[in-house]
């Protein structure tokens, strides 16, 4: 069975910091798809951004960026100089690959971010 | 913007009584899934939908039942609603530019007395 752990239940972070969320994943399956979403506090979720399990390459967008390591199962994501605006709830999620399927999406609980002005 | 809209954004009912959840979208998607989000769960699928008639079963879909009759709806049915169906219910679509992504409607949060 596939399971996402996000061992942070909380962040705080004062404005301008680095904060690192972390996600570990466990799946049998060898290939599959890792995401993250962002729930700010009006409640809709943002997607953010995908990675395929065949290219472990980090990805960088502007201040946020991606750790993707295979051999430990884990996507980090990292928020560089931290906003107020930053604050939310952040989730990962991990899915099979199936070839023109359904590609279910196994949630992990959440961090809870705030970053303080 | 994925044009996907959800109805009603805000329900409050009693225990036992049938209720409906909509979600309607207007991009001609074929996958569309529902989830539920409770504390200290994260969001969990319920049901979801791979086209017309054409549905199936997710982690949590005991006491829910759902239909498509046409694409761009998607119904979540909760034939007696129980108080630990009380929740946030998202629906979502998938797309992207590699058609793996899922996208979210804004949410109806249920409340069941």
């Amino acid at each position: 069975a596939q399971k996402v752990t996000q061992a942070q239940t909380e962040i705080s972070v004062v404005e301008k910091e680095d904060v690192t969320l972390d996600c570990v994943y466990e799946t049998r399956d060898t290939t599959y798809y890792l995401f993250w979403y962002k729930q700010p506090p009006s409640g809709e979720l943002v997607f953010l951004i995908r990675r395929n399990s065949f290219d472990e390459q980090n990805e960088i967008s502007g201040r946020y960026s991606w750790n993707f390591q295979k051999s430990t199962s884990s996507f980090n994501f990292t928020i560089t100089a931290s906003q107020v605006v930053d604050s939310a709830v952040y989730f990962c999620a991990l899915s099979d690959i199936t070839q023109g399927g359904s590609e279910k999406l196994v949630f992990g609980k959440g961090t809870k971010l705030t970053v303080n002005p | 913007d994925a044009g996907i809209t959800q109805s009603p954004r805000h329900k409050v009912t009693e225990t036992g009584t049938p209720v409906t959840l909509r979600c309607h979208q207007t991009e001609n998607h074929r996958y569309m899934y529902w989830y539920r989000q409770d504390p200290g769960h994260g969001l969990r699928l319920i049901h979801y939908s791979y086209g017309v008639k054409d549905t199936d079963k997710g982690e949590v879909s005991d006491g829910y039942s759902v239909s498509r009759s046409k694409t761009e709806d998607f119904l979540l049915t909760l034939e007696s609603a129980t108080s630990s169906q009380t929740s946030v219910y998202f629906c979502a679509i998938k797309a992207g530019l590699a058609g793996v992504e899922q996208f979210f409607g804004p949410g109806t949060r249920l409340t069941v007395l």
